[in-house]
């Protein structure tokens, strides 16, 4: 079975400390592999798509990278703000479907 | 611009009760995702429909559960009769295409007492 496992399950960071989140997937034909933010009391929020190894996407202080068996999120300075659970989906190229991992939950200290 | 809406946002009932969970989707997206979320499972997907056509329901958890989309600006999730474990947030999501991201929804949390 494909299974999303993502690593911290929690994260606690001082502002301006930067870090990454690891997002590791069964290989079995990767179609895209995507990120979200969640804050609490609401929907997952689209961050980036990620389609083949090699591909990376920036977004203010969030930066996704893509292997072939992983995908990591970096926050650079983190801000209070930056605090969510961040999840990450893959999309198989024998279905259409996300499976999501459980989560990484980021809080950023001021 | 609007995003996808969802009613209601909060469902209290007791079990047994039909529960109707309404969605509509961005303009001009043609395809519509029905997920649940909850702490011990996560985010699973329940259904799915391209161009208003059900692609895959096989995340349905049981009969109980239906989904039907009379229109690209509406579709409708129904668990008849309802239980204490269907407590959970419903999530509905639309893309412009079945490979495309997902645009959720605020949910509807749901529980059945």
């Amino acid at each position: 079975e494909d299974q999303v496992t993502q690593s911290p399950e929690a994260l606690r960071l001082q502002e301006g400390e930067s870090s990454s989140l690891n997002c590791s997937y069964t290989v079995s034909g990767l179609r895209g592999l995507f990120w979200y933010r969640q804050d609490p009391g609401k929907g997952p929020e689209f961050l980036f798509t990620l389609y083949s190894a090699g591909e990376e996407k920036e977004k203010e202080r969030l930066k996704a990278t893509l292997t072939k068996k992983e995908s990591f999120l970096h926050i650079t300075a983190p801000k209070p703000e930056d605090s969510a659970t961040y999840l990450c989906a893959v999309q198989y190229s024998n279905d259409y479907k996300l499976s999501f991992g459980a989560g990484t939950t980021v809080t950023v200290r001021a | 611009d609007a995003g996808v809406i969802q009613s209601p946002r909060h469902e209290v009932t007791e079990m047994g009760q039909e529960v109707t969970l309404r969605c509509k989707p961005i303009s001009g997206h043609n395809s519509l995702f029905w997920y649940r979320q909850t702490m011990m499972r996560g985010l699973e997907l329940l259904i799915y429909f391209n161009n208003n056509v059900p692609i895959d329901d096989s995340g349905m958890p049981e009969d109980r559960f239906s989904a039907k989309m009379p229109n690209a600006s509406f579709s409708t999730l129904k668990i008849q009769p309802s239980e204490p474990r269907d407590s959970a947030v419903y999530f509905c999501a639309s893309s412009p295409g079945l490979s495309s991201e997902q645009f959720f929804g605020p949910g509807t949390r749901l529980t059945v007492l």
